[in-house]
């Protein structure tokens, strides 16, 4: 079936440094999703790219979907130490409704 | 409450064992999905209903897996004669707008331990 090969698998950075984790996948999708996973909870939507090429920002994250649209990234800013967690990229089609994850990337912030 | 609420949030069940895992989703929202999570992975699809109708259970692992939604509202995942490979989380997640994923919210999960 359709797979999201998502890396790193985990990163262990400083505070203050920009990260950077992508997705790949061998399919096409016309809508990529990121969202952010802390323990005990569910995922909480961080962007929505809807075009291929998008890039889009939300305070320190910003995403771009691929001109191919088989691929994204996820890039974080000046990391602080809430940004801990674990980072799933997801695509869908506008017909299928339902979306495929990646395995995820588990961030780690050391102050 | 505000929003999709889960319960229980922990189950553990004795292999063999019945479950029933029940979603109420953020009130009005006509799409309401389910997810499996398992330990280190990203969620995967289960079921997607939209109001009552179940359009499509293509991510149900066998045929001890049900999930129902009958008054279009609250819904409940089922599990028959539980195994061990079913421990997981099932998320649930609902949306106002039908069938797009992107506006999904989900709740906080049923983590389901089979022993």
């Amino acid at each position: 079936g359709q797979q999201l090969n998502q890396s790193p698998q985990s990163m262990f950075i400083q505070e203050g440094e920009d990260v950077s984790m992508n997705c790949t996948s061998s399919s096409i999708f016309n809508t990529w999703l990121w969202y952010k996973q802390e323990p005990g909870e569910g995922p909480v939507l961080l962007i929505a790219l809807y075009k291929a090429g998008e890039l889009t920002s939300n305070g320190r994250l910003t995403a771009q979907f691929g001109i191919t649209r088989k691929d994204s990234f996820l890039n974080i800013s000046a990391s602080i130490p809430s940004d801990v967690g674990i980072y799933f990229c997801a695509a869908y089609n506008t017909n299928a409704g339902k979306s495929t994850f990646g395995d995820g990337t588990t961030l780690t912030v050391k102050p | 409450g505000a929003g999709v609420s889960q319960s229980p949030r922990y189950k553990v069940a004795k292999r063999g064992q019945d479950v029933a895992l029940r979603c109420d989703p953020i009130s009005g929202h006509v799409s309401l999905f389910w997810y499996q999570q398992a330990l280190g992975q990203g969620p995967e699809f289960l079921t997607y209903f939209q109001n009552e109708a179940q359009l499509d259970k293509s991510g149900l692992p066998s045929d001890r897996f049900f999930a129902e939604r009958p008054e279009g509202s609250v819904s409940t995942l089922k599990i028959q004669r539980t195994q061990q490979e079913d421990s997981a989380v099932y998320l649930c997640a609902s949306s106002s707008t039908p069938g797009r994923s992107t506006e999904a919210f989900f709740g906080q999960g049923t983590r389901l331990t089979v022993v």
